[in-house]
């Protein structure tokens, strides 16, 4: 079976500071990774996947994740944080099956 | 929100109801899913479809059904066997292609918040 760990509930970070937000997977075969974001009573928005190729993938608003296989993680980075970021982060996984499996998810605070 | 309407916005269901919620989508996908979002907990998938007029339990199918009689329609019913309904539901689907060129992605409706009276 596949799973995903997102270990901290909650990140904290000034605005203007890099934050990492973390992930580990486990999974059968090669991973499919995703990222997705949340705001407020709204659906998820995809911001990057990593499917094969460099083990850093860049993708929307700024952010970019690092696929690193022995470790089987995949976190979530960003250089310099906005508050405007401050929202419910995503981590998935998609392996043998068809299926993606979540993460808990991981609120996101930029403190101005 | 990626082509996924998902209605209504909001939602209230009184001891013993069934209650369906609405999924449509316009991206042409054949894979569509249910999850079920509650605080501190992620998603959990309740059912999931991979083709018209077949579909599959997820981890948390107990009280709800569902039905996929066309290619963009995946309505969920909520039962009076789910004890436990209220909250909030999303949509997603995805193309069946798993080419490394293919745009694997999920895209998501913006979400029922079902609630009990």
């Amino acid at each position: 079976a596949q799973s995903v760990a997102q270990p901290e509930d909650q990140v904290n970070v000034a605005e203007g500071n890099p934050l990492t937000v973390k992930c580990t997977y486990s999974v059968s075969g090669n991973p499919y990774l995703f990222w997705y974001v949340q705001y407020p009573n709204r659906g998820l928005q995809f911001l990057l996947k990593y499917i094969t190729g460099d083990n850093l993938v860049k993708g929307s608003y700024g952010f970019e994740a690092e696929f690193n296989k022995s470790q089987t993680s995949f976190h979530l980075k960003k250089p310099s944080a906005l508050v405007s970021d401050s929202a419910l982060y995503f981590c998935a996984v998609l392996g043998g099956s068809y299926i993606p499996t979540f993460g808990r998810g991981t609120s996101l605070i930029v403190h101005p | 929100d990626g082509g996924i309407t998902q209605s209504p916005k909001y939602l209230f269901r009184k001891e013993g109801q069934n209650v369906t919620l609405s999924c449509e989508q316009n991206l042409n996908h054949d894979a569509m899913y249910w999850y079920r979002q509650d605080p501190g907990q992620g998603l959990r998938l309740i059912y999931y479809s991979q083709i018209v007029n077949d579909f599959q339990k997820g981890d948390i199918a107990e009280g709800y059904s569902v039905s996929r009689e066309k290619k963009e329609s995946f309505p969920l019913t909520v039962t009076s066997a789910q004890k436990n309904p209220t909250a909030f539901y999303l949509c997603a689907s995805s193309p069946p292609d798993r080419g490394v060129d293919a745009n694997e992605k999920l895209f998501f409706g913006s979400g029922t918040q079902l609630s009990v009276l």
